[in-house]
């Protein structure tokens, strides 16, 4: 059963390019969450999607990134006119839908990551 | 916002050593993960926690959930060099799906 794919591994973009990364979750996993991980820091939250739905946006800056998950094909994070600071590993991970229940937590599985560069 | 703080920061410890990594917060969770990471790849989820005070033990890896879930602990008996990575902790909130919060982080290297 394949894990959580992510592409490219690595992505270099000029400022004001645009980056698209793909995140194909686990095999009957029906939610995706984006965690944007920056040079000697912690993860952070970025959007959680269902298929067709975001339902968390919180973490995600207000300009120039978007998300979707589409009924077919992978999810995509887009950032628009990339700026260094952009620059960071970017994290898709899956799961199962949840139960919101005590025991029913419902755990994250995390893609390899794809490394973006702005130069 | 809910803040997971790691200690120590960083560990360099001798093989065969025992050590334990902390993870506290000052917000309860319903779950914590503890995952590892390696360079240049995702988190690898290790275990879940999700009762007070439950601790569960994988090899030599024995995690513990505070009585108040506001805290857990990560202790590796007999260290190995295969254990050399960056450890985190995440908290989740509603029992279901969400989003994580993650802690800062404690590399641990263990000195052959």
């Amino acid at each position: 059963n394949a894990g959580v794919m992510q592409n490219p591994r690595h992505l270099v973009r000029r400022r004001g390019q645009e980056a698209r990364l793909r995140c194909s979750p686990m095999k009957g996993h029906s939610h995706v969450y984006w965690y944007r991980q920056l040079p000697e820091e912690g993860l952070k939250f970025m959007v959680y999607l269902q298929k067709e739905n975001i339902i968390d946006e919180s973490g995600m800056p207000k300009e120039r990134f978007s998300a979707e998950f589409p009924k077919e094909g992978p999810s995509i994070l887009r950032i628009q006119q990339v700026v260094r600071g952009d620059s960071a590993a970017y994290f898709c991970a899956s799961s199962l839908p949840g139960q919101g229940a005590i025991g029913s937590n419902n755990e994250q599985f995390f893609g390899p990551g794809t490394r973006l560069t702005v130069l | 916002t809910q803040l997971l703080e790691q200690s120590p920061q960083f560990l360099s410890i001798q093989e065969g050593e025992n050590l334990t990594v902390y993870c506290n917060s000052s917000s309860v969770f319903s779950s914590l993960q503890w995952y590892r990471q390696e360079p240049g790849e995702g988190p690898v989820l290790l275990v879940t926690v999700v009762t007070g005070g439950e601790v569960k033990k994988l090899k030599r890896l024995t995690f513990q959930f505070g009585d108040a879930r506001k805290d857990s602990s990560l202790h590796i008996t007999a260290a190995q060099p295969g254990d050399t990575g960056l450890y985190l902790c995440a908290g989740g909130r509603n029992f279901g799906n969400e989003k994580l919060t993650f802690g800062t982080g404690t590399r641990l290297t263990i000195i052959p």
